[in-house]
């Protein structure tokens, strides 16, 4: 199995525009999770989904953020309009079973840099 | 509040020397706890996991321990590599959420 993927892994955008990040997890794997990485955060959980639907979606910052999971196989992230703020690591991990004790696998992580 | 704080920021060593890691928690009901690895460029892997039962548990030159009773978990490397270098994540479940430390920066020098 290929890992989780996502893409692109490095985006640089202008502030105003949208931004839509990119994720399959790995096959046969019931949760999805999405994570934004800073410095001065570290990593805070965004948005998950099981089996598709979204679980738990208190961690987006705001309306300006969204997810969609159409399929097992396929999410997206989208920011609309994008900030300077937004600028971060976001990475998309998947895992088995979602009781905390299965463990999530990441993917590389997609490099967002809002100017 | 749910907390996981993580001690030292960072740390430099040099190759061969052993060093330990700190994490303390304030999440309650406690579920697990989980040290992640993360090398620069990449997304974390795990290394470990712990339940509450557990008090040790090892791969290969990093053993970590759970002390629940203070809420706190070390990882101890042990021989150190160049390639120990990466940042180390400690997360805690409650059986429902995932909470992030924000790690320790570890640098190994030659």
């Amino acid at each position: 199995d290929a890992g989780v993927i996502q893409s692109p892994r490095h985006e640089v955008t202008e502030m105003g525009q949208e931004v839509t990040l990119r994720c399959k997890p790995i096959s046969g794997h019931d949760y999805l999770f999405w994570y934004r990485q800073t410095m001065m955060r570290g990593l805070e959980l965004l948005i998950y989904f099981n089996n598709n639907v979204p679980i738990d979606d208190s961690g987006m910052p705001e309306d300006r953020f969204s997810a969609k999971m159409p399929n097992a196989s396929f999410s997206t992230l989208k920011i609309q309009p994008s900030e300077p703020r937004d600028s971060a690591v976001y990475f998309c991990a998947s895992s088995l079973g979602g009781t905390g004790y299965n463990e999530q696998f990441f993917g590389p992580g997609t490099r967002l840099t809002v100017l | 509040k749910n907390q996981v704080e993580q001690s030292p920021q960072s740390l430099i060593i040099l190759e061969g020397k052993n060093c330990t890691l700190q994490c303390n928690y304030t999440v309650s009901p406690f579920s697990n706890l989980r040290w992640y690895k993360q090398d620069t460029g990449r997304g974390p892997v795990s290394l470990t996991i712990m339940t509450f039962s557990e008090n040790t548990k090892s791969n290969g030159r990093y053993t970590a321990t759970l002390d629940a009773d203070t809420k706190q978990s070390s990882l101890h490397i042990t021989a150190s590599q160049l390639s120990d270098s990466a940042s180390y994540i400690c997360v805690v479940s409650d059986a429902g959420k995932y909470i992030f430390g924000t790690g320790t920066r570890l640098k190994v020098l030659a």
